[in-house]
């Protein structure tokens, strides 16, 4: 258990549905993330969020769309997806901006679109 | 550009000692992660080198040359429960959120 928690865990969408995935974390940190995990490939920065404020956001195209209610929610909205968009998306929190500072994981949605 | 090498599978006996070597060309560098995942589970943390040389942490330990951009993760005393991905992740210069991953390489444990 990191403290991070993702759900569903299981998500399969058809490219014209619309569906979110959430994360929450009960760790007081105040950096959220969103990464893309595929199969044999390193892990993408997708966004980032500091005290609830987006700051990073790595060319992702716009059918992924992030939100950030407050600093320990995080969700990440989909439509319109392309098979190409199956992956395990991991969010992550981290206390600080400190660069020791390491990212505590949820264990991802795992998402297939058809 | 920026890349992280690592390879992609690795096998290992039960008891043994294997090394992960993990090769790193990034703009600056301030640091290097190495982060445990497990098949469905999250990546969790096991070790940070910012400073050249070894950091023992129980069975585990890590190295670090700055000069060669080079990294390596000793597991010692192997168990069926290291059976794992094994994650290299660098923090570039001024890029304290802006990770760098490699692929991550697959460790399969034997009896």
């Amino acid at each position: 258990e990191t403290g991070v928690t993702q759900t569903p865990r299981h998500l399969v969408m058809g490219m014209t549905n619309k569906k979110s995935l959430k994360c929450e974390q009960h760790l007081g940190h105040n950096a959220m993330y969103w990464y893309k995990q595929s199969a044999k490939k390193p892990l993408e920065l997708m966004f980032v969020y500091n005290f609830k404020e987006q700051t990073e956001n790595n060319s992702v195209p716009s059918r992924f769309s992030p939100e950030c209610p407050n600093s320990s929610h995080l969700f990440l909205h989909l439509h319109t997806l392309q098979p190409e968009d199956s992956a395990l998306y991991l969010c992550a929190s981290r206390e600080g901006t400190r660069t020791n500072e390491k990212l505590f994981f949820g264990s991802g949605t795992q998402l297939s679109v058809l | 550009g920026q890349n992280i090498d690592q390879p992609t599978e690795m096998t290992a006996t039960e008891g043994a000692i294997v090394q992960i070597n993990c090769t790193y060309q990034t703009s600056g560098f301030n640091g290097l992660f190495w982060y445990q995942q497990h098949a469905g589970e999250a990546p969790t943390f096991l070790s940070y080198n910012v400073l050249d040389g070894l950091e023992e942490k129980g069975r585990f330990s890590s190295f670090l040359s700055r000069s060669k951009g080079y990294s390596y993760l000793l597991l010692k005393e192997l168990q069926m429960k290291d059976s794992a991905s094994y994650l290299c992740a660098v923090n570039p210069t001024g890029g304290y959120n802006k990770l760098i991953f490699g692929a991550g390489t697959r460790l399969a444990v034997h009896p």
